[in-house]
């Protein structure tokens, strides 16, 4: 099944830095999520995006859902380190009906050093 | 509290062995999901069923079986046919109606073969 292209893969930044995540797909998608999993336990939903140029924010995140439905972004302001995990985004492609069938990224490993 | 409860959080499969995860939710939530997580990468789709009595495939079905005979309820079988089983298992849900829901997960099980 098809994946999103997320990047970075990884990021190891000092406390206090900025953080931007992006993920991409060749197909138009009418929701995007970000999720955050620690480890050993289950994604937790961060932010939910449903329009296109949707700009949103949840404390010192903000992701936005790209103008061509095809991309969207999050960025984590002044990182502390209870913001180590794996940041997921997902998406529902345009035309998948009410299934609520998502796909997903590969994940960004957030390190945060003190 | 509402929440999806997943259960064993560990389990160990014998060769040739069938083993049955259990989902529980109490958020009344009609649709649920079960997807596979391996290591450095996104969660794969194995099942899903939008209502009571219903379930389509997902990407991975293949070696897998699930029921749904109660709304709040959704368990997985991994059989024998499921070459390779060992993964972190994550099961979610959402809310059909209205505007779109989000996917909510459980804490995961994690199979492991003896």
């Amino acid at each position: 099944g098809q994946q999103l292209n997320q990047s970075p893969q990884s990021m190891f930044i000092q406390e206090g830095e900025d953080v931007s995540m992006n993920c991409t797909s060749s197909s138009i998608f009418n929701t995007w999520l970000w999720y955050k999993q620690d480890p050993g336990e289950g994604p937790v939903l961060l932010i939910a995006l449903y329009k296109a140029g949707e700009l949103t924010s949840n404390g010192r995140l903000t992701a936005q859902f790209g103008i061509t439905r095809k991309d969207s972004f999050l960025n984590i302001s002044a990182s502390i380190p209870s913001d180590v995990g794996i940041y997921f985004c997902a998406g529902q492609r345009a035309g998948s009906g009410n299934t609520g069938k998502l796909i997903f990224g590969q994940g960004t490993t957030l390190q945060v050093k003190p | 509290d509402g929440g999806i409860t997943q259960s064993p959080k560990y389990l160990f499969r014998k060769e040739g062995q069938n083993v049955t995860l259990s989902c529980e939710q109490n958020l009344n939530h009609d649709a649920m999901y079960w997807y596979r997580q391996d290591p450095g990468q996104g969660l794969r789709l194995i099942y899903y069923s939008q209502i009571v009595n219903d379930f389509q495939k997902g990407d991975i079905a293949e070696g897998y079986s699930v029921s749904r005979e109660k709304k709040e309820s959704f368990p997985l079988t991994v059989t024998s046919a499921q070459k390779n089983p060992t993964a972190f298992y994550l099961c979610a849900s959402r809310e059909r109606a209205g505007h779109y829901q989000p996917q909510h997960f459980g804490d995961g099980t994690r199979l492991s073969i003896l």
